[in-house]
This record gives C-alpha cells, sequence and structure tokens, in this order.
C-alpha cells in the first residue's frame, strides 16, 4: 500500500528535551512538509522540502529543525528552544507535477509535553 | 496577504440539509483552492479542489463556488449526513509557491441524525 507514515501516533515530552518525529512515504513524491494543528488555528507550515538536501522555513520554523537526506523521509526535531511544542504534528507530501498541488497526510502524531 | 478566512468557526445542521463553508482569501496569485476533510485524530483529506477558469465544481453531494471578482469561495454539502461530521479546512495556493498551501482556520461540522 501507498501512504504517509508518522510514527510514533502519541509522544510524550519533558520539559528541555528535543524530540525527532518521523515522517516516511512511499508515493515516490518531491515535496514534503511539516504542519502543526492547534484548536481553532487551522495548520500552520513549519518547514518544507522540494528536493533531497534541500528545505525552507515555513510559517513557524522557530524551535524546530528537520534534515531532508533520503527522498522517503522527512523526519522533524521539536527541540527545547519550542515555547509551546504541545500541538498535533502533521507531515505531508506532493508530487512535483504541473497542476497538481494536491498534499497528501500522514495520521499525525500527538506530542504532549509534560 | 497570505491570509485564507474561514467561516463560520463551526456549523451545526440537521440530517438532509444544506451545509454552507465559507473562504476569502487576499492574495490574488492564488490559483488553486482545495478543501479538505479530517476526521478527529487523523490527518486531513483531500475532498474537492478547484482552479479559477471555473465557477462551480460539483463531486456527488460536494460542490465548490468559485467567486473570483470577490475573492470568495465555498463549499456546499447537499443532504448532509451524520457521517460528513468532520473539520473542513479550505487552503490556496500559487503557482510562484509551487505546493505550498495557506489553509484557513476550520470549520468544525456537526450533523444531526
Amino acid at each position: 500500500d501507498g501512504g504517509i507514515t508518522q510514527s510514533p501516533k502519541y509522544l510524550f515530552r519533558k520539559e528541555g528535551q528535543n524530540v525527532t518525529l518521523s515522517c516516511e512515504q512511499n508515493l515516490n513524491h518531491d515535496a514534503m512538509y511539516w504542519y502543526r494543528q492547534d484548536p481553532g488555528q487551522g495548520l500552520r507550515l513549519i518547514y518544507y522540502s522540494q528536493i533531497v538536501n534541500d528545505f525552507q522555513k515555513g510559517d513557524i520554523a522557530e524551535g524546530y529543525s528537520v534534515s531532508r537526506e533520503k527522498k522517503e523521509s522527512f523526519p522533524l526535531t521539536v527541540t527545547s528552544a519550542q515555547k509551546n511544542p504541545t500541538a498535533f504534528y502533521l507531515c505531508a507530501s506532493s508530487i512535483e507535477r504541473e497542476g497538481t498541488d494536491t498534499q497528501y497526510f500522514g495520521p499525525g502524531t500527538r506530542l504532549t509535553v509534560l | 496577504q497570505q491570509q485564507v478566512k474561514q467561516s463560520p468557526q463551526s456549523l451545526i445542521v440537521q440530517k438532509g440539509g444544506i451545509s454552507i463553508i465559507n473562504c476569502a482569501y487576499e492574495n490574488t496569485a492564488f490559483d488553486y483552492f482545495p478543501w479538505y476533510q479530517q476526521f478527529p485524530g487523523k490527518g486531513p483529506a483531500l475532498l474537492i479542489a478547484i482552479r479559477p477558469d471555473v465557477s462551480e465544481k460539483k463531486e456527488g453531494r460536494f460542490t465548490i463556488s468559485f467567486n473570483k471578482s470577490a475573492k470568495q469561495f465555498s463549499l456546499h454539502i447537499m443532504d448532509s449526513q451524520p457521517g460528513d461530521s468532520a473539520t473542513y479546512f479550505c487552503a490556496a495556493s500559487s503557482g510562484t509557491s509551487y505546493g505550498k498551501l495557506t489553509f484557513g482556520q476550520g470549520t468544525i461540522l456537526t450533523v444531526h441524525p
């Protein structure tokens, strides 16, 4: 089956710890994205990557870091510098093809800071 | 100028009724307008999308209406069903920001049986 997987589904972190959220896709998509979702605020873009070994900051990149060493993988690290990291994190991917901007989302990771 | 404003925040409809969610945008460079449906604890899924060369697109019970001059677009759900209860997001993107979507704030739809 093709799709996007995110792990873990639930993650608990103590204050001051860095945590890494996994995102893997086997859709052969070029672009990948990380969003943060908070109640009543929609989806806010954290980072995105259009090709391997390249990525750009989104609207709320402070306190987060990413890497894109493989086409299939786009892990997100939530660092201790992120002031309010408790949220639902969504990974998405899309194919670089003119006329198609459809993003396919993973099931999400809910991060809670204790 | 990158904002997409969505209303209402929440909507309650009786089974069989029509659900209408509205979005407005400012950036005239936007040329792709998708709607996503999200169930609790799940990732959003593409429901229907439109480009500004048409004023309306229909897929089953779901219709997008697009008004380019007013910079507004809306989602209509006909014959709403309890299974349609979910959060709906509108979004927009432009060819100059390939693939980078700007999302509305979301509408929580509840359809009562």
